[in-house]
Parts: C-alpha cells; sequence; structure tokens
C-alpha cells in the first residue's frame, strides 16, 4: 500500500518562499508514475500547482509558473515544492498525489499559513 | 486553461435515493475525466477515472459516464458515508477541477 506524507513548516512569511517535501513509502518514486502537488484554500476548492516525473521532467499549472519549483530525490524516495513569492492567497492545504489514471493516492495533506 | 463547471453546487438527497451530479468541460476532453469524493479534513479520494472506470475498492453504487464536454457521476443509492463534496477533474490538458459539488442529507 503506498503512503504519502507531506512535512513542512506550516508558517511562513509573505514574500518569503514555501518548501515541502512528499515522503513516499511502499512504493517506488522510480516507478511509471508522475507526482503531484494539489492545493486548497479554507473552505474552498481543489488547485493543480504542478507534477513531477522521476526522470525530473516537470509540468506546472501555468498560473504558478514562474513561482512554483517541483524535484525529486530518488535516493530519499521523495518529492519537494518551492513556492516562492508567498501572499496570504497562498493559505491553503497542500497534498501531494501519485497520478495512475487519476490521483490514486494523496497524503493527508499539511496547512500552510502565509503571515507575519 | 480547460474550465470544469460542476452542477448543481448542493444536492439535497435522502439515504438511499439516488445522486446525479453533472460535470462540464469547456473544450472537448475525450473521456479525461475523473471524480473525487471529499469529506471534511480528509484528502480527496479516487472513485472514477477514464470518465467510467470505478478505482480500486470503489463500491459498486457509484457509476460515471459520458464524453466529450459532458459527463454525469450517479450514486445509485445513498448511504449514510457518502455525503461528503464530489469534485470533476479532466486530465486532456494538465489538470482541472470543477468547483464542486456538496452532496447533504434532505
Amino acid at each position: 500500500q503506498v503512503q504519502l506524507q507531506e512535512s513542512g513548516p506550516g508558517l511562513v512569511k509573505p514574500s518569503g518562499t514555501l518548501s515541502l517535501t512528499c515522503a513516499v513509502s511502499g512504493g517506488s518514486i522510480s516507478s511509471s508514475n508522475w507526482w503531484s502537488w494539489v492545493r486548497q484554500p479554507p473552505g474552498k476548492g481543489l488547485e493543480w500547482m504542478g507534477e513531477i516525473y522521476h526522470s525530473g521532467s516537470t509540468n506546472y499549472n501555468p498560473s504558478l509558473k514562474s513561482r512554483v519549483t517541483i524535484s525529486v530525490d530518488k535516493s530519499k524516495n521523495q518529492f519537494s515544492l518551492r513556492l516562492s513569492s508567498v501572499t496570504a492567497a497562498d493559505t491553503a492545504v497542500y497534498y501531494c498525489a501519485r497520478v495512475d489514471g487519476g490521483m490514486d493516492y494523496w497524503g493527508q495533506g499539511t496547512l500552510v499559513t502565509v503571515s507575519s | 486553461e480547460i474550465v470544469m463547471t460542476q452542477s448543481p453546487a448542493t444536492l439535497s438527497v435522502s439515504p438511499g435515493e439516488r445522486a446525479t451530479l453533472s460535470c462540464r468541460a469547456s473544450q472537448i476532453i475525450s473521456s479525461n475525466l475523473a471524480w473525487y469524493q471529499q469529506k471534511p479534513g480528509q484528502a480527496p479520494r479516487l472513485l472514477i477515472y477514464g470518465a467510467s472506470t470505478r478505482a480500486t475498492g470503489i463500491p459498486a453504487r457509484f457509476s460515471g459516464s459520458g464524453s466529450g464536454t459532458d459527463f454525469t457521476l450517479t450514486i445509485s443509492s445513498l448511504q449514510s458515508e457518502d455525503f461528503a463534496v464530489y469534485y470533476c477533474q479532466q486530465y486532456n490538458n494538465w489538470w482541472t477541477f470543477g468547483q464542486g459539488t456538496k452532496v447533504e442529507i434532505k
């Protein structure tokens, strides 16, 4: 059973950089799957942020592309998200997910608040 | 960007009744559509992909249909655990979600 676990700071200052990591267990990040980040502002809907393949190939949401970087660390079986120049609008629960005919495995999510 | 529009925003249904949720894409997406269920404080759960294929472990009361731009999720007989928010998602061109339909107890 694949499990994903997000980790990182729960509070980030405005104009700072949000950094999260998603640890994958029960499966290999080098499998033939893409790995995604999705976020959800409090009380709102879901927004796809981007995805990565174990080769390092990435795709990003065009609305976030200038601020988002996703990377992979195969040795640690994990992938990471960096979002720069954050504002209060980036306050959200951040999820990582595996892509396989849809997003079939998700982390439990981590709330990141942007505030001074 | 492909815009996904779900209707209705809220659906009030009695337990045991049938629920029909709609999702429309702003352009043709073939069958590249998934449905998710989300309960408060939980991550989304994949129900359907490829417009009509149930994900592993999903009960048969959940069914999906449609192709092109118009899609439907049907829950044949609502159980207490089915009251939740449902999202459609297209993956024909990157990934975009609908705004969600809340299924509440009538």
